[in-house]
């Protein structure tokens, strides 16, 4: 059972552009998950999905970023117009439950 | 306002005596908490969790302890080796509903030769 991926591993954006970062959870698991963590720092929750809903994006920020995850296909990170203090390193975790997640191994992005 | 806090930035160990890693919580809605391993540039790894409703869960050398009075849990390995140097986060969740980790910062263990 292969675990969850994610691509690109690094990605490299100037600043006003925009990163779409991907995730594909574990076979069988419906619950997706992004964090993101700030050099230093421990990860911060961003948002949960299911199939085609946003259930809680409490930790997202309100302009810029957005998440989907489509019926068919990876769940979608979209950040819009980057700016330098979005550099860091992008988690996506998968869950068959919800409580134990299961983490990829992160998107790293840097903006220049 | 840290949920989740690991107070030891980093924790030296000698290979197979026992790494007691700590945690303290203050959210009294968290019911169940999880401990992840990370190696640099790599996404954390499961290691072992436990529900509220317990105070001990083992697993191998792994064993967690809760204490919900204290808000307290620890991380016991036994024995330590060297490939278990890493940084270790704790974590924890109110379950139903969202399911959202809130992380602490980590805890860095060395297992010395």
């Amino acid at each position: 059972n292969a675990g969850v991926m994610q691509n690109p591993r690094h990605l490299v954006r100037r600043r006003g552009q925009e990163a779409r970062l991907r995730c594909s959870p574990m076979k069988g698991h419906s619950h997706v998950y992004w964090y993101r963590q700030l050099p230093e720092e421990g990860l911060k929750f961003m948002v949960y999905l299911q199939k085609e809903n946003i259930i809680d994006e409490s930790g997202m920020p309100k302009e810029r970023f957005s998440a989907e995850f489509p019926k068919e296909g990876p769940s979608i990170l979209r950040i819009q117009q980057v700016v330098r203090g979005d550099s860091a390193a992008y988690f996506c975790a998968s869950s068959p439950t919800g409580y134990e997640q299961y983490f990829g191994p992160g998107t790293r992005l840097t903006v220049t | 306002d840290q949920q989740v806090k690991q107070n030891s930035p980093s924790l030296s160990v000698q290979e197979g005596r026992i790494s007691i890693l700590n945690c303290d919580y203050t959210n009294s809605m968290f019911d169940y908490f999880l401990w992840y391993k990370k190696y640099p540039a790599e996404g954390p790894t499961f290691l072992i969790s436990i529900s509220s409703i317990k105070d001990k869960n083992e697993d191998g050398r792994f064993t967690v302890f809760l204490n919900k009075s204290a808000k307290h849990l620890s991380l016991h390995i036994v024995p330590s080796q060297p490939g278990d140097s890493a940084v270790y986060f704790c974590a924890a969740t109110p379950g139903a509903g969202s399911y959202q980790l809130t992380f602490g910062k980590g805890t860095k263990l060395s297992v010395i030769p």
